[in-house]
């Protein structure tokens, strides 16, 4: 089945971009959506159809798509951001319908 | 306001059952697909079992084919999965999520989740 493939980890200062990939053969092609993980609490959607915010997510995150690498880029990090992030992406005519990437933890120096 | 709220998590031996439930409430719950999602202590995320908004077509990940069965009420606005011939490995927390999709085989993705249910499996 299709494979995501993010880095295990990110680091960054406050005030900087970070930005978290996902890997995947052709994954230009596919719908990338991204979650993010607070310690302790459950998911919440971060970024859909590549580059969509829900209301409530600040501009801050922004997410792009092509080729063989989505990235989410988080500008002017701060704090708060510190996470685990999630890409995930549908397999329509497969077996495994829904695909998540293996997580970024997000590390705020 | 939606709410997705897990229930009937816990201590179980190798080899045992238990059967979660996931009460929904603030959309209209049969218009959409449902699936459960765990997550093992310390590990990511792994998609384990979807099911359509009728409930006509549902899938599973091959690490729990052939042992978990999703299943839902759409009267009663709850998503079920029944786990059995559980192993140490299927210890994780377990959450429900709704798609934004009605078919299992269109692209979606999760709008809302639930807060997530333990299960440990151990004698």
């Amino acid at each position: 089945s299709y494979v995501l493939t993010q880095p295990p980890s990110v680091s960054v200062a406050p005030g900087q971009t970070a930005r978290i990939t996902c890997g995947g053969d052709n994954i230009g092609s596919r719908n990338v959506h991204w979650y993010q993980q607070k310690p302790g609490r459950a998911p919440s959607l971060l970024m859909y159809y590549d580059s969509e915010r829900p209301s409530g997510v600040p501009g801050r995150f922004s997410g792009s798509n092509s080729g063989n690498t989505a990235t989410l880029t988080i500008s002017w990090v701060e704090a708060g951001d510190e996470a685990d992030y999630y890409c995930q992406v549908s397999e329509s005519s497969s077996d495994h319908p829904r695909i998540f990437g293996g997580g970024t933890k997000l590390t705020v120096l | 306001e939606v709410q997705l709220v897990e229930s009937g998590g816990g201590l179980v031996q190798p080899g045992g059952s238990l059967r979660l439930s996931c009460a929904v409430s603030g959309f209209t719950f049969s218009t959409y697909a449902m699936s459960w999602v765990r997550q093992a202590p310390g590990k990511g995320l792994e998609w384990v079992s979807i099911i359509s908004n009728s409930g006509d077509t549902t899938s599973n990940a091959d690490s729990v084919k052939g042992r978990f069965t999703v299943s839902r009420d759409n009267s009663n606005n709850t998503l079920y999965l029944l786990m059995s011939s559980l192993r140490a490995e299927d210890t994780a927390v377990y959450y429900c999520a709704k798609d934004v999709r009605a078919s299992i085989y269109t692209s979606g993705h999760f709008d809302y989740w639930g807060q997530g249910t333990l299960v440990t499996v151990s004698s």
